[in-house]
């Protein structure tokens, strides 16, 4: 695995609770994303972020919020989890060209 | 949405014979990347083919690229059991900084 690191690797947590999931690199690499994975969807882009403090949104990103203080972090936060916020979320670097991306998280919102 | 699409949804075949899927998508691209997931995974970088070429090899993968269809396939010849995985096509944007991911191709090799 190309130095992507995401915390934690599983969560169960309760509808309308804050949950945080964070992406760590050591590549040193401009671009993060957070993906979410779900069953006839594929992975759909949640936000980036294309340097410090600099990030956008991508398809679905409403429910969601990023930030990226360093580098080398980029915090995905869910501020009031839904049920239909339940899925595999994954965090992808890239300096221009292929993507690298981490082991992903399992959430689950009960 | 710019999201690729992979057919077939699903495609299983014996150990030894080549497996191609394919992949279709709506806009302009810079690069059209192609990902292997082993299940319970992350995505794996296979192959990356770029809007100006038309085919690429790598080992036992070739990708083809035609842009006036904007189409892709991917061929994964002598197919062996640990190839068995969901394979995904991802394009740019076309400011070449987010990349949009169909929703794939699950393989099975049958030893």
């Amino acid at each position: 695995d190309a130095g992507i690191t995401q915390s934690p690797r599983h969560k169960v947590t309760e509808t309308g609770t804050p949950v945080t999931l964070r992406c760590h690199q050591t590549e040193n690499h401009r671009y993060m994303y957070w993906y979410r994975q779900d069953p006839g969807h594929g992975l759909r882009l949640i936000h980036y972020s294309y340097g410090v403090k600099d990030t956008d949104k991508g398809e679905v990103s409403d429910g969601y919020s990023v930030s990226r203080s360093k580098t080398e972090d980029f915090l995905l936060t869910l501020e009031s989890a839904t049920s239909s916020q339940t899925s595999v979320y994954f965090c992808a670097i890239s300096d221009r060209g292929e993507a690298f991306f981490g082991q992903g998280t399992r959430l689950t919102v009960v | 949405s710019q999201q690729g699409e992979e057919d077939p949804q699903a495609l299983s075949i014996q150990e030894g014979e080549n497996a191609t899927m394919n992949c279709s998508y709506k806009t302009s691209i810079n690069n059209l990347q192609w990902y292997r997931q082993n299940s319970g995974r992350g995505l794996v970088h296979l192959i990356l083919i770029r809007s100006n070429e038309r085919e690429k090899h790598s080992g036992r993968l070739r990708v083809t690229l035609d842009t006036s269809k904007k189409s892709s396939s991917l061929l994964i010849t002598a197919s062996r059991a640990a190839d068995t995985a969901s394979y995904f096509c991802a394009t740019d944007s076309n400011t070449g900084n987010q990349f949009y991911f169909g929703t794939g191709t699950s393989l099975t090799v049958i030893p």
